[in-house]
């Protein structure tokens, strides 16, 4: 079975731009979840999905924002790109809610 | 807040020695617990969950892990290293009562095996 996989994996933007983040799940999963990873801040929940609904959000501004589409994929987009925005962006999907996730290679954003 | 601490940030041993990784919670209900762990280059991969039942757990790759819930501990442990465990190891937490997918993660420990 395919893992989560991620597009695109490395990503440069300037300050003030918008990006959108792509993540495809394992088959058959229907949640999935979205991290920030920074070194100075770990791994960040940004939020969750299941069945095109979201269910969670982390405290991150409204910049960030999410969707799910009725194949379970689903997209996170960051506006006004800001420098401190620069970091590792993890997918994770799962069966259902409270199960394990499986997490994607991740998209390295990088906002100059 | 919810949060998860993991008390050792570096460790560096030999091969063969044994480990034993911490981690804790601030949490009073029902929790299920992960260990995930990032090698070099590669994205994070579950080594062992717990939801319910024994709460000595055994994963992948000869770790095992057990959840105290008076101490509010879920320790990683393996009885002897290799050089391939060199990675960043990861405790993390779900509010089993939430309903929530959302993972709570310690900061990381980094893992630096000898040979």
């Amino acid at each position: 079975k395919a893992g989560v996989t991620q597009t695109p994996r490395y990503l440069i933007k300037t300050r003030g731009q918008q990006v959108t983040l792509s993540c495809s799940p394992i088959s058959g999963h229907r949640s999935v979840s979205w991290y920030q990873q920074t070194p100075g801040q770990g791994l960040q929940f940004l939020f969750e999905y299941f069945s095109e609904t979201q269910r969670n959000k982390g405290n991150f501004p409204g910049r960030f924002s999410g969707r799910q589409f009725s194949n379970s994929r689903s997209e996170m987009n960051v506006s006004t790109l800001e420098l401190g925005d620069s970091a590792l962006y993890l997918c994770a999907s799962s069966l259902g809610v409270n199960d394990e996730q499986y997490f994607g290679p991740g998209t390295r954003l990088t906002v100059t | 807040a919810q949060s998860v601490s993991q008390h050792n940030h570096h460790v560096i041993l030999s091969e063969a020695a044994s480990l034993e990784l911490g981690c804790n919670y601030s949490y009073g209900g029902t929790v299920n617990l992960f260990w995930y762990v990032q090698y070099p280059g590669q994205h994070l991969q579950l080594l062992l969950k717990y939801f319910s039942g024994d709460p000595l757990v055994k994963g992948i790759k000869g770790f095992e892990a057990e959840f105290i819930k008076s101490k509010f501990s879920f320790n990683l442990r393996k009885p002897s290293v290799q050089w391939s465990d060199t990675a960043e190891y990861f405790c993390a937490v779900n509010l089993g009562s939430s309903n929530t997918g959302k993972l709570i993660f310690g900061q990381g420990t980094t893992l630096q095996v000898k040979p």
